[in-house]
């Protein structure tokens, strides 16, 4: 089985610029969660997707959006980007999102904002 | 409130010598406990999770870690480190279906463990 798939590896932007970032998750998983890792602060939930719709919400700013299509894939997208965007920004599934359902990552899209 | 702390952010052991990652958990409701390891460049694998069944817990590569409730402890151990393991390993809580947590991880800031020939 395919694992997590995320596009692309790696971007670089300018501040200002929008930017949107893609997530293939495992066959059948329904749960999308996102993450942002940075040195300073770790790793911080986005948001979460389940059947197309946000069922949680991290604290970022509204900057920071997602959506989820029918076939579970999703994308995050950053709006007028930030140096302190710059982040290391994961995806991970799992079969309904419930606390003891393992979540599998994929292996991230590393974004650097100039 | 949910919230992990990693107690060491660095360990350093020789290989062949005994790993122990420390991590401590508070929780409102009954949690389930993750460690997931990441390697450079690489995205995060889980090694073991604990979900109210056996409270010690077996993962993949010989670690183990043990669920205390009386001391909300959920350490990391292997009786004898390979250089393989060197890489940085992440304490994680997840609580049950409420709505707030569904789909939620809570991550300790991590443990960068150095494993020395």
């Amino acid at each position: 089985k395919a694992g997590v798939t995320q596009t692309p590896r790696y971007l670089i932007k300018t501040r200002g610029q929008q930017v949107t970032l893609s997530c293939s998750p495992i066959s059948g998983h329904r749960s999308v969660s996102w993450y942002q890792q940075t040195p300073g602060q770790g790793l911080q939930f986005l948001f979460e997707y389940f059947s197309e719709t946000q069922r949680n919400k991290g604290n970022f700013p509204g900057r920071f959006s997602g959506r989820q299509f029918s076939n579970s894939r999703s994308e995050m997208n950053v709006s007028t980007l930030e140096l302190g965007d710059s982040a290391l920004y994961l995806c991970a599934s799992s079969l309904e999102g419930r606390g003891f359902h393992e979540q599998f990552f994929g292996p991230g899209t590393r974004l650097t904002v100039l | 409130a949910q919230s992990v702390t990693q107690l060491d952010s660095h360990v350093s052991v020789s290989e062949g010598t005994p790993v122990l990652l420390r991590c401590n958990y508070s929780s409102s409701y009954s949690p389930s406990l993750f460690w997931y390891v990441q390697h450079p460049n690489k995205g995060l694998q889980l090694l073991l999770k604990y979900t109210s069944a056996a409270t010690l817990v077996k993962g993949i590569n010989g670690f183990e870690a043990e669920f205390k409730k009386s001391e909300t402890s959920f350490h990391l151990t292997k009786p004898s480190a390979h250089m393989s393991d060197a890489a940085e390993y992440f304490c994680v809580v997840s609580e049950l279906d409420r709505g707030s947590t569904l789909g939620r991880l809570y991550f300790g800031r991590g443990t960068q463990l150095t494993v020395w020939p």
